[in-house]
């Protein structure tokens, strides 16, 4: 099936700082890809639609300026959660979809800012 | 707003028994429907897909649809322990950009 492969699975870093996280689709390209974060016992809520070539769309209430997302080819997504606090500590998780397994899941990445 | 909403939870069944799992659907226009699978700390995995009418069954699971009612279930039948989980179901809406609206989860616990 269909791989996407997500790192770090784990990162802890100090307030203020930016945190990048990579998400690769490894046997298929992926023009679209999708950004998720999951707090503690709640749901997958999108964050936003990272397009390859062209800039992100943002779901209502996510500051772009905070979380950029960059889309450079057709198998590599990042986003990069800049100048990050305590709230932003969740699970996030990214998607792509490929052609014949539908949405495919990266491995998630747990960000702790302490 | 598009909204998926299923039932409550959490849902314990004893092992080999019938788990029932519900789903419903605000958006009419909705033509691909998921459960995923999730474990504590990991990230969800695809069980079925579903786009007709009708039931579809994989195995032990069976995905059920009706559009009419915009409703959407999954019933896991001889349950397992490793069947405890989170459930999610996932609705896609009819954008190009095929955008994943989920539930809030169901958490099923299967004890022996």
């Amino acid at each position: 099936g269909a791989v996407v492969s997500q790192h770090p699975s784990r990162v802890i870093c100090k307030s203020g700082t930016s945190v990048k996280i990579e998400c690769r689709s490894l046997d298929f390209q992926a023009t679209t890809m999708f950004w998720y974060r999951q707090f503690p016992k709640q749901s997958l809520m999108l964050m936003a639609t990272s397009n390859e070539g062209s800039k992100a769309t943002y779901e209502q209430g996510v500051e772009k300026d905070k979380f950029l997302i960059n889309h450079a080819s057709l198998t590599l997504s990042t986003l990069t959660v800049t100048s990050a606090h305590p709230e932003d500590s969740s699970f996030y998780i990214c998607s792509a979809r490929d052609p014949h397994y539908g949405y495919t899941f990266g491995s998630g990445t747990r960000l702790t800012v302490v | 707003q598009k909204e998926v909403e299923q039932n409550s939870g959490p849902l314990s069944v004893p092992e080999g028994a019938i788990a029932s799992l519900n789903c419903t659907y605000s958006d009419r226009g909705s033509q691909s429907f998921f459960w995923y699978r999730q474990y504590s700390g990991k990230s969800p995995e695809l069980i079925m897909s579903i786009y007709s009418n009708g039931d579809k069954e994989d195995g032990r699971f069976t995905a059920q649809l009706n559009k009419a009612s915009q409703y959407v279930s999954l019933l896991i039948r001889d349950s397992q322990p490793s069947d405890s989980a989170t459930y999610l179901c996932a609705v896609l809406d009819g954008t190009s950009y095929g955008k994943l609206t989920f539930g809030q989860g169901t958490i099923l616990t299967v004890h022996p």
